[in-house]
């Protein structure tokens, strides 16, 4: 099974604040990765997948980065609906697996 | 408008079966591009990819789960279930659907997920 270390596990951030976190594949997943939102009692939601394509909707402040083995989910610009947990999954092989999360808190 | 919609029993004993049934609309399960995996959340923890149903009937599974997971679907019913035998408290979480739009190299995966549905594990 691909290994999928998402770093890091927390993040305290201010509002205007540019983030970033990171995911690793423990094998290459080519661009075969997605970044998910997820808010308390909610399910997740699709923000970026192919590493970098924009889920329509979604603001323009998240990008996505990344390939092979390394990627990088970046907000520029951090607004009050952004503070929620993140995930990254890797589809380039089955089982697929997710990252084990980063929780955005509000400093 | 895409929607998926999972349901079953809330409360389940140790050693029961586990039966789900997500039931989709906006897209139809037998299109050749279309295919619904399940995935659950223990309370407080991470994301777990559980099995998925391809269109043509294939069938993939978690590599620690496989011995007690099957999926399958009722297409008249634009219905995916998925049972889980053998149920321990360690299986309480909320059991989510999504949907994959093929090819994923170019459509990624589950840009549709139902709201979840919670299921505890207790006697």
């Amino acid at each position: 099974d691909i290994q999928m270390t998402q770093s890091p596990s927390s993040l305290s951030a201010s509002v205007g604040d540019r983030v970033s976190i990171t995911c690793r594949a423990s094998q290459g997943i080519r661009s075969d990765l997605g970044w998910y939102q997820q808010k308390p009692g909610k399910a997740p939601k699709r923000l970026i997948y192919v590493a970098s394509s924009l889920q329509s909707g979604v603001p323009s402040r998240f990008s996505g980065s990344g390939s092979g083995t390394e990627f990088t989910l970046t907000i520029s610009s951090l607004q009050p609906e952004d503070f929620a947990t993140y995930y990254c999954l890797q589809y380039n092989s089955y089982p697929y697996t997710f990252g084990q999360g980063t929780k955005l808190e509000i400093k | 408008q895409v929607t998926l919609k999972e349901s079953g029993p809330v409360l389940v004993k140790p050693t029961e079966t586990l039966t789900l049934t997500c039931t989709v609309s906006g897209f139809s399960l037998t299109n050749a591009a279309m295919g619904v995996s399940w995935i659950r959340q223990p309370p407080g923890k991470a994301l777990e990819w559980l099995a998925h149903i391809f269109s043509n009937d294939g069938k993939t599974y978690s590599s620690s789960l496989k011995t007690r997971l099957t999926i399958s679907k009722d297409t008249s019913k634009s219905q995916v279930i998925l049972t889980m035998t053998n149920m321990d408290p360690v299986d309480t979480g909320t059991y989510f659907c999504a949907r994959t739009q093929l090819p994923t190299a170019t459509m990624g995966v589950f840009d549709y997920w139902g709201q979840g549905t919670l299921v505890t594990v207790s006697s």
